[in-house]
């Protein structure tokens, strides 16, 4: 997405912890999702910050700063079923409904 | 579980062809959306809709019309395909435009390849 940058691919080892970040470009919107789309299926709803602060939710948390213009993912105790793209995506930013997907982050987990 | 289904997964059209990509949500939700994705490009919103009959331009409308007559049912329509609209095309709904009630369910993806 034009307002959204993630990098675009990362490695970490099964076990680790790993902190995908985001950051955009856009002063108004809604709320933040984080995305999960394995290879060939459709993307799948992670976790939503619509609050600065942190959001756990199992090995999952994410965390909003809107003063910074920027949240990250965090997965712990990483599983190789982890590997996938999460996607980054605003909410309502430039239309009350309408969402901006990030490109994504591919993240290998090596064993 | 909210379940959004597309009228095919792979789909096979030539240059020129009148091409339609169907969608259905069977949960009632407000707003439909349809996307393609591509290799570095990320998911593009074409076209959505927030009500029967409504529709509004996403940022790739071009070469696209869109028709929701049911509220559980968004219609992608290439009036004639071209091989640049070789993709995989996306459908999902939401339940509301606000806050945490636009999460959107994805439908699992038709890809569409165009001779």
């Amino acid at each position: 997405g034009q307002n959204i940058d993630q990098p675009t691919e990362m490695t970490a080892t099964e076990g680790a912890i790993v902190q995908i970040n985001c950051t955009y470009q856009t002063s108004g919107f809604n709320g933040l999702f984080w995305y999960q789309q394995h290879a060939g299926e459709a993307p799948t709803f992670l976790s939503y910050n619509v609050l600065d602060g942190l959001e756990e939710k199992g090995r999952f948390s994410s965390f909003l700063s809107r003063s910074k213009g920027y949240s990250y993912l965090l997965l712990k105790e990483l599983q190789m079923k982890d590997s996938a793209s999460y996607l980054c995506v605003l909410s309502g930013d430039t239309n009350a409904g309408k969402s901006t997907f990030g490109d994504g982050t591919t993240l290998t987990v090596k064993p | 579980d909210v379940k959004v289904t597309q009228s095919s997964r792979y789909l096979v059209k030539r240059t020129g062809e009148k091409v339609f990509l169907e969608c259905v949500q069977d949960m009632d939700h407000e707003n439909m959306f349809w996307y393609r994705q591509d290799p570095g490009l990320g998911l593009r919103l074409i076209y959505f809709s927030y009500d029967v009959k409504m529709k509004e331009k996403g940022d790739i409308p071009e070469g696209y019309s869109v028709s929701r007559e049911k509220k559980e049912r968004f219609s992608l329509i290439l009036e004639s395909a071209s091989t640049n609209q070789t993709s995989m095309y996306l459908c999902a709904s939401s339940l509301g435009r606000a806050s945490r009630y636009n999460e959107q369910f994805f439908g699992p993806g038709t890809r569409l390849t165009v001779l």
